[in-house]
């Protein structure tokens, strides 16, 4: 199986903060990786597929970047609603993985 | 609007079974793929199973292959997991998605989720 390595695994912002957040994958995978925001007691909500494609309604501070093993998730200028759990997950093969995630809090 | 609603999830004793649903609607629901994902307490999302529109191709993760069936019924837009044989590691809230038409197969679309907890 493909395994999906998040870091760091917490950070710590501010609001108007620049964070990136980083996903590896054991083998390459092309483009085929998707971010993923959650907040507590809701479902996972779609950010970006295919790598670097901005879901539909999804602010334009969003973006990410990558191909192969290394990924990207950056948020250009945190607001107060960017706090929250954020998963990688590849979509390579049949037997899809998420990464660990990484938890974003306010500082 | 597209619209995910499971149900079906509860508490059950380990080696019990149960059967979650999960009701579609805003979309041609035979056109696509739909997915079911896991969530255990403080953990991050698990992929469990994935069916093809046409119901002809099924997929699991390894953890659940022999004891858990997905199945749909595309004349009432449902989707199915049945649960066998359940151990206290598949208590989770359980969701199902929606997959992407195309080739990147993201998770489009989200249900709230229903949770199962086995525990004697």
């Amino acid at each position: 199986d493909i395994q999906m390595t998040q870091s760091p695994s917490s950070l710590s912002a501010s609001v108007g903060d620049r964070v990136s957040i980083t996903c590896r994958s054991s083998q390459n995978i092309k483009n085929y990786l998707n971010w993923y925001q959650q907040k507590p007691g809701k479902a996972p909500k779609l950010l970006i597929y295919a790598a670097s494609s901005l879901e539909s309604g999804v602010p334009s501070r969003f973006s990410a970047s990558g191909f192969g093993t290394d990924f990207t998730l950056t948020i250009s200028s945190l607001q107060p609603d960017d706090f929250a759990t954020y998963y990688c997950q590849h979509t390579y093969t049949t037997l899809i993985t998420f990464g660990q995630g990484t938890r974003l809090d306010i500082k | 609007e597209v619209q995910l609603l499971e149900s079906g999830g509860s508490l059950v004793q380990p080696g019990g079974s149960l059967r979650l649903s999960c009701a579609a609607s805003g979309f041609t629901f035979r056109t696509y793929d739909v997915s079911w994902v896991r969530q255990a307490p403080g953990k991050g999302p698990e992929w469990v199973s994935t069916i093809s529109g046409s119901a002809t191709g099924t997929y699991y993760t390894d953890s659940v292959k022999g004891r858990f069936t997905i199945s749909r019924d595309n004349s009432k837009n449902m989707l199915y997991l049945e649960m066998n044989s359940l151990r206290a590691e598949d208590t989770a809230v359980y969701y199902c998605a929606k997959v992407r038409l195309g080739a990147t197969r993201d998770f489009d679309y989200w249900g709230r989720g229903t949770q199962v907890t086995v525990s004697s």
